[in-house]
């Protein structure tokens, strides 16, 4: 089936010591978000691309880089990674076509720093 | 920036009983989204509405836009214990590709 895949589910990293989260999808969409959602909270969207083109919300911090070499891969880079970004990491893609817009969530990668 | 309110935070009911959460954009929306969250899960989509005063229905569940395309609700008719998760209002802007989500209310049922 046609899906977006977050690897890995569970990720524990070390404060400051950088880690790289991972999506893809068979879906073909041109549209990739990278959402945080903190225990009982919103997702809150952190960046998108529309093709190759970044789009980066103005309260994401500097810590936090996208890199997407193609249509069907993006990447969530944390460089130095404090306590306050354990968290939640969703993976979301959408077809821009001007019909239903809708967002298709991978399953996530939940964020420990220890 | 735009902002999308949801009330209430939490509701727990006794299964059977009726269920209704609201959400309120500060800006004009193009259209209305909403998803349900089951714990532990991912958002899912459930239902997109883009007209001035849509009405919408999925079976027990019901999904209105308001007339200014600020506002939304959804209603859920005899709640039932497969119900329970978190539903999520997501708004977006006119010609935008930004999804902003509102607080979430997580829905509790009591059998």
């Amino acid at each position: 089936d046609a899906m977006v895949i977050q690897n890995p589910r569970y990720q524990v990293t070390q404060f400051g010591k950088p880690v790289t989260l991972s999506c893809s999808q068979t879906l073909n969409h041109n549209v990739m978000y990278w959402y945080q959602q903190k225990s009982s909270q919103a997702p809150k969207l952190l960046f998108h691309y529309y093709d190759k083109d970044f789009n980066n919300e103005a309260d994401t911090p500097d810590n936090f880089q996208s890199r997407r070499p193609n249509t069907s891969f993006c990447f969530l880079d944390i460089r130095s990674p404090g306590l306050g970004d354990a968290a939640m990491y969703l993976c979301a893609t959408s077809r821009e076509t001007g019909d239903i817009e809708k967002l298709f969530f991978g399953s996530g990668t939940q964020l420990s720093v220890l | 920036g735009q902002q999308v309110m949801q009330i209430p935070q939490y509701q727990h009911v006794q299964e059977g009983e009726d269920f209704t959460t609201y959400c309120n954009s500060s800006t004009t929306l193009s259209n209305i989204q909403w998803y349900k969250q089951r714990p532990g899960g991912h958002p899912v989509f459930l239902i997109q509405l883009v007209k001035s005063g849509e009405v919408k229905k999925q079976k027990r569940l019901t999904f209105q836009f308001g007339e200014a395309k600020k506002n939304s609700s959804l209603h859920i008719t005899a709640t039932q214990t497969t119900d329970v998760g978190t539903y999520f209002c997501a708004g977006r802007r006119t010609g935008g590709f930004k999804t902003i989500f509102g607080a979430g209310t997580r829905l509790f049922v009591k059998a």
